[in-house]
């Protein structure tokens, strides 16, 4: 069965980084786009980047751009977000999803940033 | 890259149905077949409801509907449940090769 776990979430200082991970299992994740979605406390979905399943373009939401990346290791089947110079509002749960060009049709179960001083 | 406008909130009895819209422009939602919907219940992770405007994925219940007019989707769900109550989010496609979420409604089943 298909199956996203990201790793990576925690507390840090505003202007730090973070890297988040998402490891893929029970689908050919090297034939996939993936994307990252955040969801603020108490708030709405918020889009934040994709990879193609080759990784050879990515695609940033304004609110990120400049600061995170996304990677993929498609030998690994395993997704990444480098997340620089982090911001409050970047307070987030992060989850990793699959995009098989019919929405996104699974998710993982999300891990928590808090930035915070 | 501005979110999708949605009716913060709808509601309707037990064996109703209502609609959500989604409203955009051009450049997202009247521009591109790749209109989806999420339910998601309170600490829950978002379940796929409908993509490409009008089909839904294996096992989703065909009380939930979707449909287009211009720069506006919209889900309906009929026969309304208890169980439909959650958070609905429409997405779309962008112009700029991105994707762009609404803000969400809460529906509430009296």
């Amino acid at each position: 069965q298909v199956q996203l776990v990201e790793s990576g979430g925690g507390v840090v200082q505003p202007g730090r980084s973070l890297r988040l991970s998402c490891a893929a299992s029970g689908f050919t994740f090297s034939t996939y786009g993936m994307h990252w979605v955040r969801q603020a406390p108490g708030k709405g979905l918020e889009w934040v980047a994709v990879i193609w399943f080759d990784g050879s373009n990515e695609y940033y939401a304004d609110s990120v751009k400049g600061r995170f990346t996304i990677s993929r290791d498609n030998s690994k089947d395993t997704l990444f977000l480098q997340m620089n110079s982090l911001r409050a509002e970047d307070t987030a749960i992060y989850y990793c999803t699959r995009d098989p060009e019919a929405g996104f049709d699974y998710w993982g179960q999300g891990t928590l940033v808090t930035v915070s001083s | 890259q501005s979110a999708l406008t949605q009716p913060a909130s709808v509601s309707g009895s037990p064996g109703q149905s209502i609609t959500i819209s989604c409203t955009g422009t051009s450049s997202d939602v009247g521009g591109y077949k790749y209109v989806s919907w999420y339910q998601q219940h309170p600490g829950k992770v978002p379940k796929l409801l409908i993509y490409d405007v009008t089909n839904r994925p294996s096992g989703v219940s065909n009380r939930f509907s979707g449909s287009k007019s211009g720069n506006t989707a919209s889900l309906t769900i009929s026969g309304l449940q208890a169980e439909d109550e959650a958070d609905y989010y429409c997405s779309s496609y962008t112009s700029s090769s991105t994707w762009v979420f609404g803000g969400g409604t809460k529906l509430t089943v009296l």
